[in-house]
């Protein structure tokens, strides 16, 4: 088992649609978690970060976490266009600094 | 303000030769850490520094690759003799504390092993 998984997609959603991305991890006890944004070429770019159970909004993101579960989700409301690119689920395993990333899933969002 | 940045952002070589990759911080930041990407992964975690001390070197695929950061500000990343499966993206994150939080990602080397 993968330490975090995330299905490669493609998820593909129409323009103004919601975009749900969903990210499982293995280890109980971490504590920190992260969703990055990487397009095509370009570096990650950090989106969101989360450390408690529930959600945390920012603008048209949400981030979602249920430790129970062993899970961290990224909605996307309103998606454009510009919001196509892979999306990386990372976390922090405990006593670790390093994230440990997903592969990935490609979100397009289509006009 | 100035991210991080990594030199060079393209680098070929040929098979058994050393290459050095230069990772330069955002400032201020004490954790330093280097990435590895294949293309369509995740980066994958090869080594942390918190200041000058190499705290986590887990992730160093084997003794061909070393890290250091004298000064606690530039670091470099070598890899001895390279073979082709080295060719990857290679990336370099900084963050302000030692804690885990936000880390900041440069551009990049991508290297090429002939």
């Amino acid at each position: 088992q993968k330490e975090v998984e995330q299905n490669s997609g493609p998820l593909s959603v129409p323009e103004g649609a919601i975009a749900s991305l969903n990210c499982t991890y293995s280890d109980r006890g971490s504590q920190s978690f992260f969703w990055y944004r990487q397009y095509s070429g370009k570096s990650p770019e950090l989106i969101m970060s989360i450390y408690s159970n529930g959600d945390k909004e920012d603008g048209r993101f949400t981030a979602q976490l249920n430790k129970a579960s062993q899970y961290v989700s990224l909605l996307i409301r309103d998606s454009q266009p510009s919001d196509s690119a892979t999306y990386l689920c990372a976390v922090n395993p405990p006593g670790r600094r390093a994230l440990t990333f997903g592969s990935g899933t490609r979100l397009q969002v289509q006009p | 303000g100035a991210g991080v940045s990594q030199s060079p952002r393209y680098k070929v070589t040929k098979r058994g030769q050393d290459v050095a990759l230069r990772c330069d911080p955002i400032s201020g930041h004490v954790s330093l850490y280097w990435y590895r990407q294949a293309l369509g992964q995740g980066p994958e975690f090869l080594t942390y520094f918190n200041y000058e001390a190499q705290q986590d070197k887990s992730g160093l695929p084997n003794d061909r690759f070393s890290a250091e950061r004298p000064e606690g500000s530039i670091s470099t990343l070598t890899i001895q003799r390279t073979e082709q499966r080295d060719s990857a993206m290679y990336r370099c994150a900084s963050s302000l504390g030692s804690s885990a939080d936000t880390q900041y990602f440069g551009p990049g080397t991508r290297l090429t092993v002939l």
